[in-house]
C-alpha cells in the first residue's frame, strides 16, 4: 500500500537536545512538506520541497532544518535553537508542486522535557 | 501576508445540514481546500475548488466566490463520525513556489 510514514508516532526529548523526526512516502511525490500543529491551532508550515536537493523555508522555519538528498524522504531536525517544540509535527506529499490536494502522514507528538 | 478566518466551534445534530464558512486575505490566490481531521490522526483532504461555484463529493459540498474571498464547506446528512476539525486552506503563488496557508480549524460537534 503506498502512503506517507512517520517515526516515531511519540518522542521525548530533553531540552537542549536536537532530534530529527522521520518522513518517508512511496507515492512517488514530487512534492514534501512539514507542518507544525499545537493544540487548537491549525497546520503551520515550517519547510517545504517542490523537488530532490531543493527546499523553501515556510512561516516558522527558526530552529528546524531539513534535506531532500532523496524523493522519498524528507527528514526535519529540530534543533536546540527552537524555543517551544513541543507539538505535533505533520509531514504531508502532493504528487506535484502544483498539485491541490496533500497527502499527509500520521504525525509524529514531540515532547521536549 | 496571508491570513484566513474560520469559527472555532459548530455544533450541529444528526441527520441536519451544516456550513462552515471561510474568509481570507491573500495574494496570488490559487485556489481553496477543504481538509477533515479527527482527534489526533491525520488531515484528509475533502474538497478543493479552483473556480467560482460548487463543487459537490457526495455529502460534502464545497463553494467558492473569489470576487468576495470567501468559501464555505457543506456538510449534509451529518453523521456521528462527521465530529472532527474541518480546516480551509489557501493555494496562492509567490515567487515560483506554490504555497498553502491552513486556517485555524472549526471543530464541528454533531450530536444525537
Amino acid at each position: 500500500d503506498g502512503g506517507i510514514t512517520q517515526s516515531p508516532k511519540y518522542l521525548f526529548r530533553k531540552e537542549g537536545q536536537n532530534v530529527t523526526l522521520s518522513c518517508e512516502q512511496n507515492l512517488n511525490h514530487d512534492a514534501m512538506y512539514w507542518y507544525r500543529q499545537d493544540p487548537g491551532q491549525g497546520l503551520r508550515l515550517i519547510y517545504y520541497s517542490q523537488i530532490v536537493n531543493d527546499f523553501q523555508k515556510g512561516d516558522i522555519a527558526e530552529g528546524y532544518s531539513v534535506s531532500r538528498e532523496k524523493k522519498e524522504s524528507f527528514p526535519l531536525t529540530v534543533t536546540s535553537a527552537q524555543k517551544n517544540p513541543t507539538a505535533f509535527y505533520l509531514c504531508a506529499s502532493s504528487i506535484v508542486r502544483d498539485s491541490h490536494e496533500q497527502f499527509f502522514g500520521p504525525g509524529t507528538r514531540l515532547t521536549v522535557l | 501576508g496571508q491570513s484566513l478566518e474560520q469559527p472555532s466551534e459548530v455544533t450541529a445534530v444528526e441527520g441536519a445540514i451544516v456550513q462552515i464558512n471561510c474568509t481570507y486575505q491573500t495574494s496570488g490566490f490559487y485556489g481553496l481546500s477543504w481538509y477533515q481531521q479527527h482527534d489526533g490522526g491525520a488531515p484528509t483532504f475533502l474538497s478543493y475548488n479552483g473556480l467560482d461555484g460548487l463543487e459537490e463529493t457526495g455529502r460534502f459540498s464545497s463553494f467558492l466566490s473569489r470576487s468576495d474571498s470567501y468559501g464555505y464547506l457543506l456538510l449534509q446528512e451529518l453523521q456521528m463520525k462527521d465530529s472532527a476539525s474541518y480546516f480551509c486552506a489557501v493555494r496562492s503563488f509567490s515567487g515560483g513556489y506554490q504555497k498553502v496557508t491552513f486556517g485555524t480549524g472549526t471543530k464541528l460537534q454533531v450530536i444525537p
